[in-house]
């Protein structure tokens, strides 16, 4: 299968600063990308819808000025967690979609544990 | 919305057979998939079925009956490894674009 990474995998930060959170597709193109988050012992919330070249389309509740995506690249879409709060702890994944065919199949990058001191 | 329906936990002996259910409620469906995660690590794919019947992978078979909005994994000759949370997600398209609803995980531990 297609292969997504995440950078960085574990990151510490002291409340009110921002961090950036990058998601790449490394064997082939998405044009989307999706942005979850997953509280303990709960399953993945999406966040956000993040098309290349375009804005991002949020679900309800996810705050669009909090959580900056930018998609600039068929291979890049970054995530960044801007004046953080502890509440912003959680496990931040990304998914890229590879459609081929009548064949839909999204692939989940490795995740990013976020903790807001 | 979507409401998606899982067990929260399950547990079954090491060489058994389990089944994991999944019933759904969707505008837009467009398939349905399983997926396994381990705990502190991203999902990993196990299965994807848009038509009805039944996928065969191995120990992992998945089922799928649209008109009854319902789903099931199958996984064969349970091993230790297989304990994790099993995800139930629906694809739809509220819209013009697709995307991915979880449930909310069926955590299955696997005892000798």
């Amino acid at each position: 299968g297609a292969v997504v990474s995440q950078h960085p995998s574990r990151v510490i930060c002291k409340s009110g600063t921002s961090v950036k959170i990058e998601c790449r597709s490394l064997d082939f193109q998405a044009t989307t990308m999706f942005w979850y988050r997953q509280f303990p012992k709960q399953s993945l919330m999406l966040m956000a819808t993040s098309n290349e070249g375009s804005k991002a389309t949020y679900e309800q509740g996810v705050e669009k000025d909090k959580f900056l995506i930018n998609h600039a690249s068929l291979t890049l879409s970054t995530l960044t967690v801007t004046s953080a709060h502890p509440e912003d702890s959680s496990f931040y994944i990304c998914s890229a979609r590879v459609v081929a065919g009548s064949r839909y199949e999204q692939y989940f990058g490795p995740g990013t544990r976020l903790t807001v001191t | 919305g979507q409401n998606i329906d899982q067990p929260t936990e399950m547990t079954a002996t090491e060489g058994a057979i389990v089944q994991i259910n999944c019933t759904y409620q969707t505008s837009g469906f467009n398939g349905l998939f399983w997926y396994q995660q381990h705990a502190g690590e991203a999902p990993t794919f196990l299965s994807y079925n848009v038509l009805d019947g039944l996928e065969e992978k191995g120990r992992f078979s998945s089922f799928l009956s649209r008109s009854k909005g319902y789903s099931y994994l199958l996984l064969k000759e349970l091993q230790m490894k297989d304990s994790a949370s099993y995800l139930c997600a629906v694809l739809h398209s509220p819209g013009t674009a697709s995307k991915l609803t979880f449930g909310t995980g069926t955590r299955l531990q696997v005892t000798l």
